[in-house]
């Protein structure tokens, strides 16, 4: 089963921040957080993973709270490009398996 | 970035005939893959575990027989759907990460199933 809960769904305006949220509150020590997203009828995406630090990659940056029990996803400026749906998983650093929760279906508007 | 490609992006085929997908890793070695099945309106679901010269690892409720996974080189991996029904239509997608190193699973861009 998938560690983690996001919302069903949110709107952001094109050109904003768009921030997902993550809840894994019984994550362990060696697990990862990964966000990936997927755009109608493709496969998913890589957007960033992280440990416990806050990362930051060209796509989007990751906050992880000092508990590690949460963690969001900030898209800087939106575009329409970006509606997709957006999953978090925890993955053990020492398997490759990526267990999918249900996700949050993030809609940018004009 | 690492690319992953499956191929056919899509297939009809008729009730009762099997049908074979592949997953190529196209510059990278990958000892493990995995295959998920995806409905309309859903999650992707993990359905097996494929390992490079030797048997797939199945997740609890997928049948083996049914859905047959072949891992011979360190690049390709096939899953051949036996005898299908229109209920095994789905959203097959496979992901690979490069054998020893610490990246990022990479997905193939999925194989759309629709058995008539």
């Amino acid at each position: 089963d998938a560690k983690t809960t996001q919302p069903t769904s949110m709107d952001c305006a094109e050109g904003r921040a768009a921030n997902l949220p993550c809840n894994h509150s019984t994550i362990s020590g060696n697990e990862y957080v990964y966000w990936y997203r997927q755009i109608h009828s493709q496969g998913p995406q890589y957007i960033i993973h992280g440990l416990k630090n806050n990362e930051t990659n060209e796509m989007a940056s990751l906050i992880i709270t000092e508990d590690r029990k949460s963690s969001t996803l900030i898209l800087p400026h939106a575009t329409l490009r970006d509606t997709a749906v957006y999953y978090c998983i925890v993955r053990l650093y020492n398997t490759d398996k990526l267990i999918f929760g249900t996700g949050t279906r993030l809609q940018v508007f004009p | 970035g690492a690319v992953v490609s499956q191929h056919p992006s899509w297939v009809i085929c008729k009730s009762g005939t099997s049908v074979k997908i592949e997953c190529r890793s196209l510059d990278f070695q990958a000892t493990t893959m995995f295959w998920y099945r995806q409905f309309p309106k859903q999650s992707l679901m993990l359905m097996a575990t494929s390992n490079e010269g030797s048997k797939a690892t199945y997740e609890q409720g997928v049948e083996k027989d049914k859905f047959l996974i072949n891992h011979a080189s360190l690049t390709l991996s096939t899953l051949t759907v036996t005898s299908a029904h229109p209920e095994d239509s789905s959203f097959y997608i496979c992901s690979a990460r490069e054998t020893g190193t610490r990246t990022e699973a990479f997905f193939g861009q999925g194989t759309r199933l629709t058995v008539v």
